[in-house]
């Protein structure tokens, strides 16, 4: 199985900053990887998808990038509602694999 | 809009048994491959199953294997999760997915297995 590891499990930034996180497959996944967003009591929304592919309707402040074994996540100009939790996937292959999660929290 | 709405969910004792459903619209559901994911109270997300698009391959979890079973009918648009010797590690909420890489989600449908 392919474990995905995400860091860190929980930032702490303030309105208006950039904040990045990581995403490592423990073995290459080319660029099938996509980024989760979860607020409290919702469902996950697909944020980036194919590494760095902007899922429709998303804004351009989420970027994400990466290939192989190493991925991130950026969000730039932070906003309240970008306050949530963050997940990395592999869809590379069977089983599907997630990353632990990443809570991104007001400073 | 693309629409996933599951159903089925409830409370169960252990070894008990439910089928989940996931009724879709807004997209042409027999060309894409659909998924159930789940989320234990306070955890992360859990893949569980995936099939293809015309239902003739199916995935599962280790987890669940041998006890779950994933299946479509692409005359209703609805995927559906028979889950067969529910284990107290089972409970949580069960969501759809539109394809592998959770394209979109429905809201999710709860199951508690509890005595």
């Amino acid at each position: 199985d392919i474990q995905m590891t995400q860091s860190p499990s929980s930032l702490s930034a303030s309105v208006g900053d950039r904040v990045t996180i990581t995403c490592r497959a423990s073995q290459d996944i080319s660029n099938s990887l996509v980024w989760f967003q979860q607020k409290p009591g919702k469902a996950p929304k697909s944020l980036i998808y194919a590494a760095s592919s902007l899922q429709s309707g998303v804004p351009s402040k989420f970027s994400g990038s990466g290939s192989g074994t190493d991925f991130t996540l950026t969000i730039s100009s932070l906003q309240p509602g970008d306050f949530a939790t963050y997940y990395c996937q592999q869809y590379k292959s069977y089983p599907i694999t997630f990353g632990q999660g990443t809570r991104l929290e007001i400073k | 809009e693309v629409q996933l709405l599951e159903s089925g969910g409830g409370l169960v004792q252990p070894g008990g048994s439910l089928r989940l459903s996931c009724a879709a619209s807004g997209f042409t559901f027999s060309s894409y491959a659909m998924s159930w994911v789940r989320q234990a109270p306070g955890k992360g997300l859990d893949w569980v199953s995936s099939i293809s698009g015309s239902g003739g391959s199916t995935y599962y979890a280790d987890s669940v294997k041998g006890r779950f079973t994933i299946s479509r009918d692409n005359s209703k648009n609805t995927v559906y999760l028979q889950m067969n010797s529910l284990r107290a590690e089972d409970t949580a909420l069960y969501y759809c997915a539109k394809t592998v890489a959770g394209e979109n989600w429905g809201q999710g449908t709860r199951v508690t297995v509890s005595s």
